[in-house]
């Protein structure tokens, strides 16, 4: 496949073990943030996503949390599996249907 | 299946000769989007559309035009395309209700201008 982040932040996480990957975001008022995830060669797939109202939402093995002092948002990935390796985004709506990414993190999950 | 398909998934073009990438969804979407991602950069988004008829800029619009005459369709129009413009291209297409959050993404277009 396609390489798309040459130089990109990478975690190296052990099978079996959680990930948590660090998003800053710039807007205050951004209402809504989500994140996805981009295997190597593929279009990016949406994962979870969460309201600004909100500082934690969970999906399956998955959990976003939001700190809207410090403009951060995370994503704890549980029992990290070999099929979670790859690049992962955060996003936000700065305004209606207008979406800023961030740079992205690689994720390498090692046996 | 539902999807979002691009065409073509690969073109290498000469400076200043007109091409059109085309985006076609069959989820009924009312929302669709261009994308460029460059390594290092993420993605980030070209122009943007939240029904026919209505196109917004997004962060690094110069250089592309598009239209959303259907719903369905939502092609990238580059006039005079430029070495910069070399790139990943990526379209995608959701509901709007709420905001366009769960995007569903075309497998890509790659472009390169010489």
């Amino acid at each position: 496949g396609e390489s798309v982040g040459l130089h990109l932040p990478t975690l190296s996480v052990q099978e079996g073990d959680n990930s948590i990957i660090n998003c800053a975001y710039s807007n205050s008022a951004s209402d809504y943030f989500i994140w996805y995830k981009q295997e190597s060669g593929k279009g990016p797939q949406f994962i979870i996503d969460i309201r600004s109202n909100m500082d934690k939402r969970q999906g399956q093995r998955v959990t976003v949390l939001l700190n809207k002092t410090v403009k951060h948002l995370s994503l704890q990935i549980a029992a990290t599996q070999p099929g979670d390796s790859a690049v992962y985004f955060c996003a936000e709506n700065v305004g209606w249907g207008k979406l800023q990414f961030g740079a992205g993190t690689q994720v390498v999950v090692t046996p | 299946e539902a999807q979002v398909t691009q065409n073509p998934r690969y073109l290498i073009t000469v400076t200043g000769k007109k091409l059109t990438v085309t985006c076609s969804q069959n989820m009924n979407h009312e929302y669709m989007s261009w994308y460029r991602q460059d390594p290092g950069l993420g993605l980030r988004q070209i122009y943007y559309s939240m029904n026919v008829e209505v196109t917004d800029k997004g962060d690094v619009p110069e250089g592309y035009k598009v239209s959303r005459k259907e719903k369905r369709n939502f092609p990238l129009i580059l006039e005079s395309p430029s070495p910069n413009q070399t790139s990943l291209y990526f379209c995608a297409s959701s509901f709007t209700a709420g905001g366009p959050r769960e995007q569903y993404f075309g497998p890509g277009t790659r472009l390169t201008v010489t």
